[in-house]
């Protein structure tokens, strides 16, 4: 099965600073990748679809890139709503593994 | 606007199955577009994936869950459902259901998600 890695684990930002998380994939899965956001004690939101495409209604700020097996999620501007914890999840093929996840907070 | 809601027993003791159901409202079970499925969190834990399944009953499950797992359809009541037997402590997580997306003939992304359900298995 292909495994899914998030870097860092965790980071902590300054309100406005831009922000770069990284997603790999053990093997290519061309652009299957979703991106969710999770505020803490919320439900799962889906951000970025086929890498890339920004979900309807989701800041513009947020932007989604890579392909093959390599990905990144950027917060052109963090904003203090932002803290939460972001997973991406692969759906090329079963089984639909989500990475470990990477917290964000405000510094 | 469709939304999804988790029910079941909140408490399940160990060795025995659990089993939850999700609603889904606002929008049929049966449409062609979309797989439906469910996903856990243990407590302060990430995300795992345990299976879907689309209206025709074709299911896809998580390896590491597949010999304890069985996800059904019930379009007649526009739910599905999830039975997860054997379990133990390390079961205990709040349970998703979310619908998933059909794209090129296979699964995509989830969206919308239910609110969850916390199920502890304990004596």
């Amino acid at each position: 099965d292909i495994q899914m890695t998030q870097s860092p684990s965790s980071l902590s930002a300054s309100v406005g600073d831009r922000v770069t998380i990284t997603c790999r994939a053990s093997q290519g899965i061309s652009n299957y990748l979703a991106w969710y956001q999770q505020k803490p004690g919320k439900v799962p939101k889906l951000l970025i679809y086929a890498a890339s495409t920004l979900q309807s209604g989701v800041p513009s700020r947020f932007s989604g890139s890579g392909s093959g097996t390599d990905f990144t999620l950027t917060i052109s501007s963090l904003q203090p709503e932002d803290v939460a914890t972001y997973y991406c999840q692969k759906y090329n093929s079963a089984p639909f593994t989500f990475g470990p996840g990477t917290k964000v907070d405000i510094k | 606007q469709l939304q999804l809601q988790e029910s079941g027993p909140g408490l399940v003791k160990p060795s025995e199955t659990l089993s939850l159901t999700c609603t889904v409202s606002g929008g049929s079970i049966s449409s062609s577009s979309y797989y439906w499925g469910w996903i856990r969190q243990p407590p302060g834990k990430g995300l795992e994936w345990i299976g879907s399944i689309y209206y025709s009953g074709s299911t896809y499950y998580n390896p590491s869950l597949k010999s304890r797992v069985t996800i059904s359809v019930d379009t007649s009541k526009n739910q599905f459902s999830l039975k997860l037997s054997s379990v133990t402590a390390a079961d205990t997580a709040v349970y998703y259901c979310a619908r998933g997306l059909t794209i090129f003939g296979g699964h995509g992304w989830f969206d919308p998600w239910g609110q969850g359900t916390l199920v502890t298995v304990s004596s």
